[in-house]
């Protein structure tokens, strides 16, 4: 069975410098994809960046990254010099392929971005 | 949140009424997913679809139904609404690499 673990309710960062989020998953299926979507106060969800299980290189968009270590099945977001507008809730999300091709998501973490 | 049309974006409700929530995409993907999302459960998995004809349940379908008539319209029903739906619905539509939500409808049943 798949399933995706945020194991911090809440993070403080200060502006301008990186925070990492902590993301970790569990499936039995070889090809699979990781995602990371930002949802701010106002409600909507909005995607950031995807990783595939195959690819060779860790994403990048922007100012977030995503850390992919697929021996310890983790897939962190890496926000770089952080801004006030990043404060939101931050969700993990994974798909699998074939029979478990749902996308399923964790349970989050907020994010406080301080001046 | 290209392509993807969910209405409405709120609805109040009286236990045992029964309503739809549409949901409508453009970006011609074969799959697409209903959540709720309650305080501290993150995005629960109702229904989902992996195209036209084709649905299935997800981790929370009781008291939910759904069809796939066309690759764009995949609506949401609700039979006879309790308190314990009580939520945020999000529709989704998705492809391997990209998946992208509605707007939401905050659902409130008394």
């Amino acid at each position: 069975a798949q399933k995706i673990t945020q194991t911090q309710p809440g993070m403080f960062v200060q502006e301008k410098e990186a925070v990492t989020l902590d993301c970790t998953y569990d499936t039995s299926d070889p090809s699979y994809g990781l995602f990371w979507y930002k949802q701010p106060s106002s409600g909507e969800m909005i995607f950031l960046i995807y990783q595939g299980s195959y690819d060779q290189q860790n994403a990048t968009e922007g100012r977030y990254s995503l850390n992919f270590q697929k021996a310890r099945k983790s897939a962190n977001l890496v926000i770089s010099a952080s801004q006030l507008g990043d404060s939101a809730m931050y969700f993990c999300a994974m798909r699998g392929n074939g029979a478990t091709n749902k996308l399923i998501f964790g349970t989050g973490t907020l994010l406080a971005v301080q001046p | 949140n290209a392509g993807v049309t969910q209405t409405p974006k709120f609805q109040v409700l009286k236990t045992g009424q029964s309503m739809t929530l549409q949901c409508a995409q453009d970006m011609n993907h074969e799959y697409m997913s209903w959540y709720r999302q309650d305080p501290g459960m993150g995005l629960r998995l109702i229904h989902y679809s992996v195209g036209a004809g084709i649905t299935d349940q997800g981790e929370v379908p009781n008291g939910y139904n759904v069809s796939r008539s066309t690759t764009e319209d995949f609506p949401l029903r609700l039979l006879s609404a309790a308190p314990s739906q009580t939520s945020v619905y999000f529709c989704a539509s998705r492809e391997d690499t990209e998946a992208f939500f509605g707007q939401g409808t905050r659902l409130t049943v008394v």
